[in-house]
């Protein structure tokens, strides 16, 4: 199976900051996914990158693919107080299920 | 817009007995996957299922069955609980050649 494993663990920042985490998987993929969940609450879908692409935009985010090192980057810029969240990486082919890694928990100061 | 229904959205039973949780994917969705989040713990895939036939499957102990009806939504059969099967269980959907998997709102089970 394939796993996303984020870094860091634990980010905490003050509003207006940009935060930036990490994701390395172990296999080849053919896209990546990044989710938010809010504590307790079900998983959003921010943003899919495919493997063929390097960098994608989505308003305040920004993601980065880099194949050749398995790995993937989520920038948030001016975060909000909104942001807290823990957000995860995944990858999985059509139809397979998700293999998620222990996820980023974000904290947004205000 | 429609999103993943899952219910009930809280179950309390005791050990040993059984659970059913019932999942009804967006509408035109084919694909149902079904998650398991401990407390404190990243999402676990369990189990998914395409046009009503197993797709894949994760880490789901045989106590546990699933099933996707004609209909499209699916249930997740949980037999001989333990306490150690308290958490949240997520299902997911997706539709014909499409990568992004849209989440439910999840079931709290908790098993006394």
């Amino acid at each position: 199976s394939q796993q996303g494993e984020e870094d860091p663990q634990a980010l905490s920042i003050q509003e207006g900051e940009n935060a930036t985490m990490n994701c390395s998987y172990k296999t080849s993929i053919n896209n990546l996914q990044w989710y938010r969940q809010n504590s307790g609450r079900g998983l959003v879908h921010l943003i899919l990158i495919r493997s063929n692409e390097r960098e994608k935009h989505s308003g305040r985010l920004r993601v980065t693919l880099d194949t050749s090192k398995k790995s993937s980057s989520l920038l948030i810029t001016a975060s909000r107080a909104a942001d807290t969240a823990s957000y995860f990486c995944a990858t999985a082919p059509l139809r397979f299920g998700m293999r998620f890694g222990a996820g980023t928990r974000l904290t947004v100061k205000p | 817009a429609a999103g993943v229904i899952q219910s009930p959205r809280h179950l309390i039973k005791e050990k040993r007995e059984t659970a059913t949780l019932k999942c009804y994917p967006i509408p035109r969705h084919d694909t149902v996957y079904w998650y398991q989040q401990g407390p404190g713990q990243d999402p676990q895939f369990l189990i998914s299922f395409y046009e009503k036939m197993q797709s894949d499957k994760g880490s789901i102990p045989d106590r546990f069955s699933a099933q996707q009806f004609s209909d499209y939504h699916s249930e997740l059969n949980m037999s001989s609980l333990e306490l150690g099967d308290s958490a949240l269980y997520f299902c997911a959907s997706s539709r014909l050649e499409a990568e992004t998997q849209y989440f439910g709102p999840g079931t709290r089970l908790l098993v006394l």
